[in-house]
């Protein structure tokens, strides 16, 4: 079965830093891009940064540059998205997906990290 | 970005009825177009891409037609288990979805 299994649920404090995971099975990690999709509370979908494992190719959408850092590692077929100073403001549900390319779509989906910044 | 508007945002329907959802692009997006469906707690489900391909296992009252700028997803008789938020997505320029239409039961 092809899955995106991604960590568990997290509590941080203003100021942590925060690595969650998304691990890809049931296809070849490395021939699929792997995009983070952000939900906050009581709103809609929001496309941040995607990326090729292959050769970790990444883009991020401008709203998301320089504020997380998307990686991956091939080995052991995990994409990752890394904060290195949370804020109140990243209080949300974070939903890895693979990208598929022909058409494109995002056409498997993790279960969703949700993650809490409160003081 | 190209901004992606949907409308309406919400809407109330009852079993059996027919919903049309509107999907807006900010510029001409030819059919690089999507339809997800979203439900609390589960992961979003991909029904359409490329406008109006279906996707395997997604019931056939699901449809989508549209080109360059507008577009439209319907269902042609409203089952329970279609109450859900529905997204758009482009995929023209990068990634961007619409803002969600949810769907309740009148």
């Amino acid at each position: 079965e092809v899955q995106l299994v991604q960590s568990g649920a997290e509590v941080k404090k203003p100021g942590e830093s925060l690595k969650i995971s998304c691990k890809g099975s049931g296809y070849s990690f490395t021939t699929y891009w792997i995009g983070w999709v952000r939900q906050m509370p009581g709103k809609g979908l929001e496309w941040m940064a995607i990326i090729y494992p292959i050769d970790s190719d990444t883009r991020y959408s401008p709203s998301f540059q320089g504020q997380v850092t998307i990686s991956a590692d091939k080995s052991i077929s995990t994409a990752y998205l890394q904060w290195n100073s949370l804020k109140a403001s990243d209080t949300a549900i974070y939903y890895c997906a693979r990208r598929r390319l022909a058409p494109d779509a995002f056409d498997i989906w993790g279960q969703g990290t949700m993650v809490t910044v409160s003081s | 970005d190209i901004q992606m508007t949907q409308s309406p945002s919400s809407l109330s329907a009852s079993v059996g009825d027919r919903v049309t959802i509107t999907c807006r692009a900010g510029q001409s997006i030819s059919t690089y177009l999507n339809w997800y469906q979203h439900k609390a707690g589960k992961a979003p489900k991909l029904l359409i891409s490329d406008a109006s391909s279906l996707q395997s296992g997604v019931p056939s009252r699901f449809s989508g037609s549209g080109s360059g700028t507008d577009f439209t997803l319907s269902i042609s008789s409203l089952q329970p288990e279609d109450f859900a938020t529905y997204y758009c997505q482009q995929t023209y320029n990068t990634w961007t979805f619409g803002q969600g239409t949810k769907v309740e039961i009148k």
